[in-house]
Formats: structure tokens, sequence, C-alpha cells
């Protein structure tokens, strides 16, 4: 069974923090996926990665930046947390061409900024 | 620009029934088309898929239809039951775009007893 982990459910941080959040995937999958979740909008992606240390923006990249420097390990990295970036963030990996992309997702990180 | 569009939020049906999710595309490069479901604090969960070389994809009680000159696929689960209740995502993706997903904004499905 392919595994997501997700280094935390919950965070409650102050704008203007630095916050990290951490994904990590057991199947070595190439593919690694960082989506946001809010009411109404589905899932938006924000950065994602084909390989180590290779990075690509997605549809929201504002405000986030990301890091990839091991296979299994994808962190995405909120450089001045603010108000609108409270939500439900999603992490997804999978394997190139199998089942044209079909993504393994972790179990969520609902961060509140204050 | 929405290139995958759930118009229904949420839909209400009765235990036994048949519930039909709807998802609409604009994007004639789609070639493979997912729904995932997801439960509260959960992260969504794969449920089926189809090409687009095909119209219909089933599994257990899980059937896909794709429509490609009207750009629309539809989720039915025949019978429903009260563990389907979940917001269900229709994704699309093009096969030479490294897995790449476009999600649909989500319907909230709630099966009644």
């Amino acid at each position: 069974d392919v595994k997501v982990t997700q280094s935390s459910r919950y965070l409650v941080k102050r704008t203007g923090e630095k916050v990290f959040l951490e994904c990590v995937q057991d199947m070595d999958h190439e593919n690694m996926f960082w989506y946001r979740q809010d009411p109404g909008l589905g899932l938006r992606l924000i950065y994602f990665s084909y390989d180590v240390k290779m990075k690509e923006k997605g549809d929201i990249p504002e405000g986030y930046s990301v890091s990839r420097e091991k296979k299994e390990r994808f962190s995405l990295i909120l450089e001045s947390a603010s108000t609108n970036q409270t939500s439900m963030y999603l992490c997804a990996s999978s394997v190139p061409g199998q089942g044209a992309g079909t993504q393994y997702f972790g179990p969520g990180t609902r961060l509140l900024v204050l | 620009d929405q290139q995958v569009k759930q118009n229904s939020p949420s839909l209400s049906v009765q235990e036994g029934r048949i519930s039909i999710l709807n998802c609409d595309y604009t994007n004639s490069m789609f070639d493979y088309f997912l729904w995932y479901k997801k439960y509260p604090a959960e992260g969504p969960t794969f449920l089926i898929s189809i090409s687009s070389i095909k119209d219909k994809n089933e599994d257990g009680r899980f059937t896909v239809f794709l429509n490609k000159s009207a750009k629309h696929l539809s989720l039915h689960i025949v019978p429903s039951q009260p563990g389907d209740s979940a917001v269900y995502f229709c994704a699309a993706s093009v096969y030479n775009q490294g897995g790449k997903l476009i999600f649909g904004q989500g319907t909230e499905l709630s099966v009644k007893p």
C-alpha cells in the first residue's frame, strides 16, 4: 500500500511566521505534489516536482516555495504566513505513466494563520 | 479559467437509490479522467478512472461514463449507501504532462438512511 504522511494534522501560526509543511512517501514515487483545498474551489495545485531538486510552479505558487532534497520528501514553505493562507494542505505522490498519473494523497494538514 | 467543473456543490440521495455526480471539462486535450472521494479530515482517495478511448468503466457499485463530444463525465453509484457520504472530486489529465491533475470543485454527496 502506498503511504503518504504529512508532518502535522493541525497547525496554528501567526501572521508573518515562516511555516514548514513536510510530506514523506514510502513508495519511491518520482512525482510529488502540493495542493490546497478550499470550500467551493476544489484542489488547487501549488507546486509539483518530477525528481529530486526539480520543482515546477502550479496554478497558485505565490507566497509559497518548495524543497525536494530527497526523493521521498517534499516540503512546502510559507515564507511569511498570511491569513489568506489558512487552508487545508494536501500532499500527493505518483509514478509517471502509471494510470496516467493516479495520485495518492496524504491525510492533509489544516493550517490556521492568525 | 476552470477547466474542470462540477456545477452541483451538493447532492442528497436516499439509501439504495442511484447517485449521479456530474463533471464537465473544457480542454479537449484531456485524455484521462479520475474520480476521488474525500471524507472530512482525510486526504482524497482514488475511486475510479477512465481513459478517453473508452466511454464506460465499471468497478462494483461505481460506474464512470464519458461523453467526449459533450466533454462530460458522470459517476454513478448504485445502490447508494450511507458510507458513500463524502465529497467527490473529478480530475482530468493529459498523458504526456507528467501526471499533473486538474480538479473540479467537488460535490458533497449525502446518502440518507
